[in-house]
């Protein structure tokens, strides 16, 4: 069954360094998102991305935070310059057709210290 | 702002008896609700979901459950199964005008015992 793959699975970086997490979705899903889940917290949405663009972006997602399609497969999240505060669990998720229906991937768990 | 909530954190229940996981809501423009299974080190996987055109859905042992006037939703899992013990999400959709992203709850964690 097709999935939705991130990596790293885990990833330690020290405060103010750049990160750039990993998303494989799904081979022809077209609509991309990413959430993060602060432990002990709900899943909240940070971006959605189609047509290689960003088409919707929550209060999260501010200017140290970036999204990229480099290529045919990869879609990556940039968190520019890190803080205490981004340590969490990332999810990238994907859908065929923009529907709430999405397929998540395991999650990218940032720690920053 | 809670606008999905979900306020029970956790839920135990005996092998071969009912689980029922509520969900509670604010937003009225929400029109589609999904119910998300999360075991630990692992993604949300996608259970069942109801559009706001309907009050029931039905798959399996799975069924949801809408009341658009109360602004609930419930899963029922019968029967329940050792392996049904995860982390419940329910999200909702169509906030705003806005289709894609998903407003999740905070989670019920559900316990089966044998």
């Amino acid at each position: 069954e097709p999935e939705v793959t991130q990596t790293p699975s885990h990833q330690v970086t020290q405060m103010g360094q750049e990160v750039i997490l990993r998303c494989v979705p799904i081979s022809n899903h077209l609509y991309f998102y990413w959430y993060r889940q602060i432990l002990g917290q709900k899943v909240e949405f940070l971006v959605s991305f189609y047509n290689n663009e960003i088409s919707e972006k929550s209060e999260i997602f501010d200017d140290q935070f970036s999204v990229e399609r480099p290529d045919g497969s990869n879609f990556t999240l940039k968190i520019r310059s890190t803080k205490l505060e981004d340590s969490a669990m990332y999810f990238c998720a994907s859908s065929y057709n923009g529907r709430p229906l999405q397929y998540f991937g395991a999650g990218t768990r940032l720690s920053v210290l | 702002d809670q606008q999905v909530k979900q306020n029970s954190p956790s839920l135990s229940v005996q092998e071969g008896r009912i689980s029922i996981l509520n969900c509670d809501y604010t937003n009225s423009m929400f029109d589609y609700f999904l119910w998300y299974k999360k075991y630990p080190a692992e993604g949300p996987t996608f259970l069942i979901s109801i559009s706001s055109i309907k009050d029931k859905n039905e798959d399996g042992r799975f069924t949801v459950f809408l009341n658009k006037s109360a602004k609930h939703l419930s899963l029922h899992i019968v029967p329940s199964q050792p392996g049904d013990s995860a982390v419940y999400f329910c999200a909702a959709s169509g906030y705003g005008g806005s289709q894609g992203n998903l407003i999740f709850g905070k989670g019920t964690k559900l316990s089966v015992k044998p």
